[in-house]
């Protein structure tokens, strides 16, 4: 089955703490995962894919298929990181590519 | 750069009444899913069309229903409204380049409907 998994529906923090955001997948054939974000009353915005290996925003993301995870981290959270945060993972069949998001994550950063 | 574009940004109806929403994708992008995504709920995948065929569905309702025109703008008709309809609906799009290439899906704004 495809799955993501978000565990944590609220993380709260205070600005400067870390931050890691969990994510789980199940699937069966090669995982490409992101990371999305939205902010309040904004479009969802792609934060970071797993494949370009890059740091956005300070943040970074693992893909451990051993544990089958793609957590999202950040050493010093900062109140405009307050977001909604969602995982997703690209499925490919028949054909075609779709996306399957996590339940999300709100991150709460209080000054 | 041109992103995607939606279609009206918010829609009030009535139940039982239909609603039309459309999305124009980046130029050149040929693949657009819609998702659906209720207050507080994450977004849940509806429909996709790749080159104005459908090339997956999901959770759509049968009242629901989608079409990719040949300028690749797609547009999502939905009838007999009911008042769980009411959600934000976003468009992607993306460049289908198969398996092993990374297709960035990217979105726009979503119309939200409200059924009263």
């Amino acid at each position: 089955a495809q799955r993501v998994t978000q565990p944590e529906k609220l993380l709260s923090v205070f600005k400067g703490a870390p931050v890691e955001l969990k994510c789980n997948y199940s699937y069966s054939g090669s995982p490409e995962l992101f990371w999305y974000v939205q902010y309040s009353r904004q479009r969802l915005q792609l934060l970071l894919r797993h494949i370009s290996r890059e740091s956005i925003k300070g943040f970074t993301a693992d893909l451990n298929k051993g544990e089958t995870s793609f957590h999202l981290k950040k050493p010093f959270a900062q109140e405009e990181d307050s977001a909604m945060y969602y995982c997703a993972l690209k499925v490919f069949s028949g054909g075609y590519n779709k996306l399957i998001f996590g339940a999300g994550t709100r991150l709460a950063v209080h000054p | 750069a041109a992103g995607v574009i939606q279609s009206p940004r918010h829609l009030i109806k009535e139940k039982r009444e239909t609603a039309t929403l459309k999305c124009y994708p980046i130029p050149r992008h040929d693949t657009v899913y819609w998702y659906q995504q209720g207050p507080g709920q994450d977004p849940q995948f509806l429909i996709s069309f790749y080159e104005k065929m459908q090339s997956d569905k999901g959770s759509i309702p049968d009242r629901f229903s989608a079409q990719q025109f040949s300028d690749y703008h797609s547009e999502l008709n939905m009838s007999s409204l009911e008042l769980g309809d009411s959600a934000l609906y976003f468009c992607a799009s993306s460049l289908n380049q198969g398996q092993g290439y990374s297709a960035e899906a990217f979105f726009g704004q979503g119309t939200r409907l409200t059924v009263v």
